[in-house]
């Protein structure tokens, strides 16, 4: 059991070059997320889904687009990429129980924006 | 303003003292909470959480965490500190209270530890 994968683990980009992050989950979870991890800042919401064909805007949406067209899969795209996304992003998953929601997170993937 | 505070940014401990690392957060109704753990170069691994009923939460790894509603914190507690302890430690709140709209998380506290 896999549970949440990222890919790639590592990208360097130049600015303006765009590129997509892609998050599988096998857990069969309804919810998923994208945050991103910057020193001194914790982790930061950047877009989330309730479930398939579902998007919303999280704390830091600006500059990203995501997509959800299969339950499994949550894609974070970088149209036109700025240094200052230069970061370390998580994506997780979860499920819904009544009074609970935990998340389970990959890896990461660094990106840094020359 | 609505936040989640952790006001260690480093906490350095020598192996085999016992640990505390705080979080206080400021919301108007108790929001659930969460400890979470990421070793260096790895993702988030869930500690503990706290939704409601006894205020005194027990972990993996030996962790626990105790809710005090008077003081809005939920602090994390070990009490014998391992070498392999030493990771980022972020606490983490869930203001929907069980909503899809993720979690907050706090900026986190580096946990140090000495021979």
């Amino acid at each position: 059991n896999a549970g949440v994968t990222q890919t790639p683990k590592f990208r360097v980009l130049k600015t303006g070059q765009s590129m997509t992050l892609l998050c599988a989950q096998d857990m069969n979870h309804e919810y998923m997320y994208w945050y991103r991890q910057d020193p001194g800042m914790g982790l930061r919401l950047i877009h989330y889904s309730v479930g398939e064909g579902t998007t919303a805007k999280g704390e830091v949406p600006d500059g990203y687009n995501v997509s959800r067209l299969k339950k499994q899969n949550f894609l974070l795209g970088l149209e036109s990429a700025a240094p200052s996304q230069t970061s370390v992003y998580f994506c997780a998953s979860s499920y819904f129980t009544p009074g609970a929601n935990v998340l389970t997170f990959g890896a990461g993937s660094r990106l840094t924006v020359l | 303003a609505q936040s989640v505070t952790q006001p260690d940014i480093h906490i350095t401990v020598s192996e085999g003292a016992s640990l505390e690392l705080r979080c206080n957060y400021s919301y108007g109704a108790t929001p659930y909470l969460f400890w979470y753990v990421q070793s260096p170069g790895q993702g988030l691994q869930l500690l503990l959480k706290y939704f409601s009923g006894d205020t005194l939460v027990q972990g993996i790894k030996g962790f626990e965490a105790e809710f005090k509603r008077s003081q809005s914190s939920f602090n994390l507690r070990k009490p014998s500190v391992h070498w392999s302890d030493a990771a980022e430690y972020f606490c983490a709140v869930d203001k929907s209270r069980g909503g899809a709209d993720g979690l907050t998380f706090g900026k986190g506290t580096h946990l140090i530890i000495q021979p």
